[in-house]
This record gives C-alpha cells, structure tokens and sequence, in this order.
C-alpha cells in the first residue's frame, strides 16, 4: 500500500496570508490528524478528522482548520499567517477501525513564514 | 505542560553499543505507548508500541521497557548502528474514542558513532 503522501512538501508564505495543505491517507484508512512540529514546542496535535467530521481538536487557535472529504483525504488551512506558524506540518492516518490506536506519519510539509 | 517527559535530550553511542532513552508520564489513563523514529527531512515512523499490560515487548534490536508503577517506559536499542542516528519520540495516548491524539516526547538526538 501506498503511505501518507502530503502535497506541497515546501511552502514560502509571508506574514498575513493564508495556506492551505493537503494530506491522503494510506488507502482504507478513515482517520486523520494533524501534528505541528517545531524545534521549541516539538509535536503537537492539531485536531483529528474521522468520516469527515472533527473529533478531537488540539489547543490552537482558531486561524487552524481543517476539514475531510469523503474519500478521507483532509486539508488543514491557516489563515492570517504568523512567523510563529513556521513549522513542520504533519499528516497521520489511522485505519478504519474508529479505536485503531497506530498512526502513520506522512512526510510533512514544511512551512516558512516570512 | 509537557504530559510525557523525555530524556537525554542528546545521546551519542559507539557502534555496538546499547542506546537508552527514557520517559515518564503522569496520566495514568494512557494505555497506548508508541516510539517513533524520524530521520531529517521525513515525518516519524512507527518502531514498536507496548500496552501496560506487558512489561517488555522485543522486536529485533528494539526493546520497550515498560514500568507501570513507576509511570516510566525506556527503548533499548542494541548493537546500536551508524544507520540508528535519527531522533526518537516516545509517546502516549489515552483510549476514548475520539480521542486518538498522541502526546509526544521531546525527543531524543541519537547519533552512533562508527
């Protein structure tokens, strides 16, 4: 099976606009999340995606969406873009078991923010 | 608040070497305790994951040590080699549906020195 393929991998934004990633998940999965990671913070959850409705959500503030087709590729968007936003942005699928616990981690798509 | 501790924040071993990374945490309702390994430039990937209701899971050179009374779990890493010089994440999760999100480490430098 294919893995987490996350586009674009390299993203240069300046201050105030928005952006918006892409992540599909390994084929049959249903679960997504979103993780930040930076070398202050490290990883941190965002929110999670299953059938197309957010059921956990991280401690970020509301410039962070995201949302779920039904074909369980997500996005996530971040609006009004701040050099702290600068990061790592990685996507995990879980499999179609909702208590599935294993994540797997796409490559990532780094962010800068200038 | 850091909900899952980590530590050393660097590790350098000799090739052959045994490598041992360490981390605790204070939520007793996680029963989910994952390691991952991330090498530069690629998201994390899954290296071996323990319940509680064991206390030592093996797979090839990778062994969890998992200590339910004193909240702590360590990965061993034996006959560590070069190819091993990544960062390591230990993590955790909690089992409540639509609650799939995993509290990260700090994670650890490994470097194996030829």
């Amino acid at each position: 099976k294919a893995g987490v393929t996350q586009t674009p991998r390299y993203l240069i934004k300046t201050r105030g606009q928005q952006v918006t990633l892409s992540c599909s998940p390994i084929s049959g999965h249903r679960s997504v999340s979103w993780y930040q990671q930076t070398p202050g913070q490290g990883l941190q959850f965002l929110f999670e995606y299953f059938s197309e409705t957010q059921r956990n959500k991280g401690n970020f503030p509301g410039r962070f969406s995201g949302r779920q087709f039904s074909n369980s590729r997500s996005e996530m968007n971040v609006s009004t873009l701040e050099l702290g936003d600068s990061a790592l942005y990685l996507c995990a699928s879980s499999g179609g078991d909702p208590l599935s616990r294993t994540q797997y981690f796409g490559p990532g798509t780094r962010l800068t923010v200038l | 608040q850091q909900q899952v501790k980590q530590s050393p924040q660097s590790l350098i071993v000799q090739k052959g070497g045994i490598s041992i990374i360490n981390c605790a945490y204070e939520n007793t309702a996680f029963d989910y305790f994952p390691w991952y390994q991330q090498f530069p430039g690629k998201g994390p990937a899954l290296l071996i994951a323990i319940r509680p209701d064991v206390s030592e899971k093996k797979e090839g050179r990778f062994t969890i040590s998992f200590n339910k009374s004193a909240k702590q779990f360590s990965l061993h890493i034996m006959d560590s080699q070069p190819g091993d010089s990544a960062t390591y994440f230990c993590a955790a999760s909690i089992p409540v549906p639509g609650a799939n999100n995993l509290f990260f480490g700090t994670g650890t430098r490994l470097t194996v020195i030829p």
